[in-house]
């Protein structure tokens, strides 16, 4: 069965300081992944996705970067965080029928 | 940008009680599909409807979709606490994108 890996659970960063999401999916190929990020009791915002290999499509200008170095590797970067990053994190993967499943989250604060 | 839109913003209901939200979105859609998300979790798929299908069961949830109107509604019947949740729909277009709405968070009473 496939499985969805998403880590750390929380983290507290500084302001400028870089950071690195990762997100792994087992038990499938080639699959489809993306990031949303949640603003506390907010609905989700597309962040990126990507349909393969080096293949990320960026739906909004941010301070964030994804890349996909390998198929079912996902990875949320940024080289200086922003107080407006903070958030809750969010990776998935697309199933058969569209349907997305979720990796727990990463709750991150940026003070 | 966000393309759904959840109707109420917040619902609190008595358990036995049947709880509605409602979704409008902007442009046409393959299939609209709603999720439940337990506070600082990650969203659990609930069901899927074609923009096709005009209404869809499963178990104590009934979905329907009404296209015309750009708008879809989840009724869970006989609630429970454990129903508790936030609830989001999510639109699918030509694209592999899925595009969430802003959410209704379902208080439910013992």
């Amino acid at each position: 069965s496939q499985t969805i890996h998403q880590w750390p659970a929380t983290l507290v960063q500084p302001v400028g300081s870089p950071l690195s999401l990762e997100c792994t999916v087992e038990g499938t190929s080639n699959p489809n992944l993306y990031w949303y990020r949640q603003a506390a009791g907010r609905g989700l915002q597309l962040l990126f996705y990507s349909v393969g290999i080096g293949q990320i499509s960026s739906e909004v200008p941010q301070n964030l970067s994804a890349s996909r170095p390998q198929d079912r590797q996902f990875i949320l970067s940024s080289k200086k965080l922003l107080l407006s990053d903070s958030g809750f994190y969010l990776c998935a993967w697309q199933g058969a029928h569209e349907k997305l499943f979720f990796g727990s989250g990463t709750q991150l604060s940026v003070l | 940008s966000q393309q759904g839109e959840e109707d109420p913003q917040a619902l609190s209901i008595q358990e036995g009680e049947n709880a509605t939200m409602n979704c409008s979105y902007k442009t046409s859609i393959n299939n609209l599909q709603w999720y439940r998300q337990n506070s600082g979790r990650g969203l659990v798929h609930l069901i899927l409807i074609r923009s096709n299908e005009r209404e869809k069961h499963s178990g104590r949830l009934r979905v329907t979709l009404d296209t015309s109107k750009k708008s879809s509604s989840l009724l869970i019947t006989a609630s429970r606490a454990a129903d508790t949740a936030s609830y989001f729909c999510a639109t699918s277009h030509n694209t592999d994108k899925l595009i969430f709405g802003t959410g209704t968070r379902l208080q439910v009473f013992p």
